[in-house]
């Protein structure tokens, strides 16, 4: 059965750093998305991505971050100078046009020393 | 303002029974729908039920069905047959307008299934 997988599993960066986490979607899904989970805390929403744009993004996703499908499979997450507070379980998901349902990842833990 | 909310932090339930765990929304707009999902110890997310707000029946999946009261804006996830692997974290969800993107998820509910 196809899934959505998630490269790396961990990440620890420092303070200030770049960071790109790595998704490859089921590949007959066009709606992409990605999603962060502070330790103990609900899911939410970053952004999701169609047809090679963003559609919709929440007040957290701001200009540190951006989002990018640079070939056919994988899309991207790149934090571009990371916060102690970006510490967080990063999930990207994925779903078919003619569908709702969300299809997650495992998830990057990221760390921030 | 939150729209997806979660009254049980935890809950216990027997094996072989089944449980309800409570969703309430809140939402203006006339079409979106609403997910739950469960996730265990491991981390990941894995989607058990979506009902959309036009549906005229309970969205049903093996043991899980999924309660939608309209006009009382709840969408409760009842599990039958309670098993030990049901044993997880539970989050209720909500997509808005007809093109779905943004998702938002309630606080969730921690079950524990008693051997």
């Amino acid at each position: 059965e196809p899934e959505v997988t998630q490269t790396p599993s961990h990440q620890v960066t420092q303070m200030g750093q770049e960071v790109i986490l790595r998704c490859v979607p089921i590949s007959n899904h066009l709606y992409f998305y990605w999603y962060r989970q502070i330790l103990g805390q609900k899911v939410e929403f970053l952004v999701s991505f169609y047809n090679n744009e963003i559609s919709e993004k929440s007040e957290i996703f701001d200009d540190q971050f951006s989002v990018e499908r640079p070939d056919g499979s994988n899309f991207t997450l790149k934090i571009r100078s990371t916060k102690l507070e970006d510490s967080a379980m990063y999930f990207c998901a994925s779903r078919r046009p003619e569908a709702y349902e969300q299809y997650f990842g495992p998830g990057t833990r990221l760390t921030v020393t | 303002a939150q729209k997806i909310t979660q009254t049980q932090p935890g809950m216990f339930v027997q094996e072989k029974e089944a449980v309800t765990l409570d969703c309430t929304y809140d939402t203006s707009d006339p079409s979106y729908g609403l997910f739950w999902y469960k996730q265990p110890s491991s981390g990941e997310m894995i989607f058990l039920i979506y009902q959309g707000s036009y549906d005229q029946q309970n969205a049903t999946e093996g043991r899980y069905s999924l309660n939608f009261q309209k006009a009382r804006k709840s969408a409760n996830l009842v599990i039958s047959a309670s098993q030990l692997g049901d044993s997880a974290m539970y989050f209720c969800a909500m997509r808005e307008g007809a093109g779905g993107f943004k998702t938002i998820f309630g606080a969730g509910t921690r079950l524990f299934v008693k051997a």
